[in-house]
């Protein structure tokens, strides 16, 4: 099957610019986590849809960041304005609650988007 | 407060040795614990889950142990081998209605030839 599709893989943009991401999780997957990774720091979750509904996004700092999961399927996540601590990867991972748990299965990431803010 | 914990220092070991990478959390009472591996450059890659009830779990040269009294998991990798050099992350999978999960921030594995 086909992997989590993240784009673009890398982004240089100046700080107040704004930028979004796009993820494609597998199909099927109803579940969509946008995690941000520090450079030497665990992933830390920002927001997790089922299907098109937001199930937390506590930690998610609103006041810039925002995602939307318009069909249940692919997702963006933006961040506007961006500033200098935004810069870190941004993972989208996915999962199906029907057999994530119950068979063992963890989550399918992607490779991430890199973002820089100069 | 509540932390998880992973070696901040990378380990180091031979070629045919067994690894040995330890996970401790304070203040969570996870559902299931996973691993997960990540390379430079990509995202993290699931390994093994084990659950609360669950003391041991197995799976090819990989083995996790999980006490939740000592609040610890140990996950091995017998026979390593260069190509397992990454970093290794644990993950507490937390039953709040749905399941949430948190990451530890991972150490770094080198296995030299």
């Amino acid at each position: 099957e086909a992997g989590v599709a993240q784009s673009p893989r890398y982004k240089i943009i100046e700080k107040r610019q704004s930028v979004a991401f796009w993820c494609n999780p597998i199909s099927g997957h109803a579940t969509l986590y946008w995690y941000q990774q520090i450079l030497g720091q665990g992933p830390k979750l920002l927001i997790q849809f089922q299907n098109n509904g937001v199930v937390d996004d506590s930690q998610l700092p609103k006041d810039r960041f925002s995602a939307e999961r318009l069909k249940g399927v692919d997702s963006t996540l933006k961040i506007q304005p961006a500033k200098l601590e935004d810069s870190a990867v941004y993972l989208c991972a996915s999962s199906s609650p029907r057999t994530g748990y119950r068979d063992n299965y963890g989550y399918t990431f992607g490779s991430g988007t890199r973002l820089t803010v100069v | 407060s509540q932390k998880i914990e992973q070696n901040s220092e990378a380990l180091n070991i031979q070629e045919g040795k067994t690894a040995t990478l330890t996970c401790n959390y304070t203040n969570y009472s996870p559902a299931y614990l996973q691993w997960y591996r990540q390379d430079p450059g990509r995202g993290p890659v699931f390994l093994l889950l084990i659950r609360e009830n669950e003391k041991e779990k197995r799976k090819e040269r990989l083995k996790v142990t999980f006490d939740t009294t000592l609040k610890q998991s140990l996950f091995h990798i017998t026979a390593s081998q260069p190509a397992d050099s990454a970093t290794y992350l644990c993950a507490l999978a937390l039953n709040t209605g749905g399941f949430k999960t948190i990451f530890g921030a991972g150490t770094r594995l080198f296995v030299k030839a």
